[in-house]
């Protein structure tokens, strides 16, 4: 089982460009989520999805888009990076009914460097 | 701002002493609750999970956790800790239906260090 797959594993940007970090779930979840995480911060919410065609912000969206046309598709996309995006991000999914509802699936993160 | 608390930043214990660490948070009604641990390099993995019933919920690897809704905490033990447990663990909070529903938001987590 592939689970969650992110790409790419690592990333090095200059100030100003974009990219796309890829998400996608072969597990048939409706909710899906994008965390970033920094050291002594935790796990900050960035964007999530309830269902193709449905996305929400979470605690930190500013400088981050998101889409979901498919169920197991959610890229996240850094509309112009700025260094203060340098982190390592993580894409998340889960069930959201059912007795392993609740439980959230991790893809193995991307560091990201902004320059 | 509701959030979630992990009040422990670091810990360090030596193997076979006792570990609990501590989760708060500040929503309220009815909340799901999550430990995550992840080990170096590692992404997250579920260690324990409380959605309703007997507070005091069992995990993998010896881990438990007891609810107690009056505190709104949901703390996180272990009568005996090895070396391989140093790894960061994190505590999460489902808030309630309709108050940011259907979000999963995270403590910032706490680095145990265990010294063999």
């Amino acid at each position: 089982n592939a689970g969650v797959t992110q790409t790419p594993k690592f990333q090095v940007l200059k100030t100003g460009q974009s990219m796309t970090l890829q998400c996608a779930q072969d597990m048939n979840h409706e909710y899906m989520s994008w965390y970033r995480q920094d050291p002594g911060m935790g796990l900050r919410l960035i964007h999530y999805s309830v269902g193709a065609g449905i996305t929400d912000q979470g605690e930190v969206p500013n400088g981050y888009n998101v889409s979901r046309s498919t169920t197991e598709d959610f890229p996240l996309r850094l509309l112009s990076a700025a260094p203060s995006q340098t982190s390592v991000y993580f894409c998340a999914s889960r069930q959201t009914t059912g007795a392993a509802s609740g439980e959230l699936f991790f893809g193995e993160g991307s560091r990201l460097t902004v320059l | 701002a509701q959030s979630v608390s992990q009040h422990n930043h670091h810990v360090i214990l030596s193997e076979a002493a006792s570990l609990e660490l501590g989760c708060n948070y500040s929503y309220g009604g009815t909340v799901n609750l999550f430990w995550y641990v992840q080990y170096p390099g590692q992404h997250l993995q579920l260690l324990l999970k409380y959605f309703s019933g007997d507070p005091l919920v069992k995990g993998i690897k010896g881990f438990e956790a007891e609810f107690i809704k009056s505190k709104f905490s949901f703390n996180l033990r272990k009568p005996s800790v090895q070396w391989s447990d140093t790894a960061e663990y994190f505590c999460a909070v489902i808030p309630p239906v309709g108050n940011q529903g259907g979000k999963l938001i995270f403590g910032q987590g706490t680095e145990l260090s265990v010294k063999p």
